[in-house]
């Protein structure tokens, strides 16, 4: 049963801190995106790489969030420092191509608390 | 710019009730719809989604939406609610230009009471 695999699931961490969350998007997919969750903004996409390049990063605060994928089975989403602002759910989901109505498939998320 | 909007934070209804989640988008090219769910503590599943075939849409668990593109509407419906479809549900639009980006409605909470 393919998936898309996130981690840490939950992560609280120090204000000041680096945290670095990890996806492995489905065997075969080369679309990866990196989404967020709060109550007040609900789901605000991040990030977006086809390929590996990062094709859409502008929902990402630059100055402190970073996103990169090293490899094709391998995303990172890394803040640093962190800030209590920054708690949230991390999405990562990735699809199989290029055409707008494939289906993209979402891990189960990070759980980030900052404190 | 292409948006969605979901009307009703919250939709109450009883098990076996019809079963009635609002989606309106806005979009400047044809647009691919999308309905997902989330339970507590998961990721986003896909309910269905419409990507101009046929403008009823069945998905999994007895729902489907249908496109209605003179009332730019996509509504998710199911004839009797069951305890198990108590969750959150989101609304998507993504423009037919070749990327999968995917653009959200801020969701609608359903309860189902017994």
């Amino acid at each position: 049963d393919a998936r898309v695999t996130q981690t840490p699931r939950h992560k609280v961490t120090e204000m000041g801190q680096e945290v670095t969350m990890r996806c492995q998007p489905i065997l075969g997919h080369n679309t990866v995106f990196w989404y967020r969750q709060t109550m007040m903004q609900g789901l605000e996409l991040l990030a977006y790489f086809r390929n590996r390049a990062p094709l859409d990063d502008s929902g990402m605060p630059k100055d402190r969030f970073s996103a990169e994928m090293p490899d094709a089975t391998l995303a990172t989403l890394k803040i640093q420092p962190s800030e209590p602002r920054d708690s949230a759910v991390y999405f990562c989901a990735s699809g199989p191509g290029t055409g707008s109505g494939n289906t993209i498939y979402f891990g189960e998320g990070s759980w980030l608390t900052v404190v | 710019a292409q948006s969605v909007t979901q009307l009703g934070s919250h939709v109450s209804v009883s098990e076996g009730a019809l079963v009635l989640l609002r989606c309106n988008y806005s979009s400047s090219v044809p647009p691919y719809l999308f309905w997902y769910v989330q339970y507590p503590n998961q990721g986003l599943q896909l309910l269905l989604k419409y990507t101009s075939a046929a403008t009823l849409v069945k998905g999994i668990n007895g729902f489907e939406a249908e496109f209605k593109k003179s009332e730019t509407s996509f509504h998710l419906t199911k004839p009797s609610a069951h305890m198990s479809d108590a969750a959150e549900y989101f609304c998507a639009v993504s423009e037919n230009t070749g990327f999968q980006k995917l653009v959200f409605g801020t969701g609608t909470r359903l309860l189902v009471s017994p």
